[in-house]
């Protein structure tokens, strides 16, 4: 276990709607970061905030948002969904930019 | 086209063989590079992270390898354990950003 939580572990929605999803952090950790991974591919980059501020973003459109409170938690919110956005969406947390970071067990998340 | 590739796309090697997976990048700046390891249906575990000065790290039967140069790095996993069966991810970081790896897709057999 790597003390990175997520949740909900599925969730099931229908075009056009919108999700949030959240993410745990290891303790004493400042940093999170969000990616999509289709099956069968490697994770994609979406976001990173360090202490409380985005950090760095991938290539995805603005419908895909986030936010890290003052405890180092986060939120990823998906708006306007498409059959695309199905994936499983991974959260890590780091202490620092550089540094190990522990992934969480994910979000599975299903457009129809 | 990624920026990031991986070779082979998958390998399959009988338990107790060394086996050495590749990584060629094309990313810049360079600012660390990472290799993960991914069992089905878990995230991703850090294996070793190497910054532009560093040539080899280890963990354990693990040891990466970077030459920054040619912009390739190694993996090399040593006396193989049933429990190696993964996927491995290779992971560049041009300063606020991670493109990562389609992975390496390991299966060991007895």
């Amino acid at each position: 276990e790597t003390g990175v939580t997520q949740s909900p572990t599925h969730l099931i929605k229908t075009r056009g709607q919108q999700v949030t999803l959240r993410c745990s952090s290891q303790s004493g950790h400042n940093t999170v970061s969000w990616y999509q991974q289709a099956l069968g591919q490697g994770p994609q980059f979406i976001f990173q905030y360090y202490r409380e501020e985005e950090n760095g973003r991938g290539n995805f459109p603005p419908r895909f948002s986030g936010l890290q409170f003052p405890n180092y938690s986060s939120e990823l919110n998906v708006n306007a969904l498409e059959l695309d956005d199905s994936a499983l969406y991974l959260c890590a947390s780091s202490w620092g930019l550089v540094e190990t970071q522990y992934f969480g067990p994910g979000t599975r998340l299903l457009v129809l | 086209k990624n920026q990031v590739e991986q070779s082979p796309q998958s390998l399959i090697i009988l338990e107790g063989k060394n086996c050495t997976l590749q990584c060629n990048y094309t990313v810049s700046p360079f600012s660390n590079l990472r290799w993960y390891k991914q069992d089905t249906g878990r995230g991703p575990v850090s294996l070793t992270i190497m910054t532009f000065s560093e040539n080899t790290k280890s963990n354990g039967r693990y040891t990466a390898t970077l030459d920054a140069d040619t912009k390739q790095s190694s993996l090399h996993i040593t006396a193989s354990q049933l429990s190696d069966s993964a996927s491995y991810i290779c992971v560049v970081s041009p300063n606020n950003d991670m493109r990562f790896g389609a992975g390496t897709r390991l299966t060991v057999k007895p």
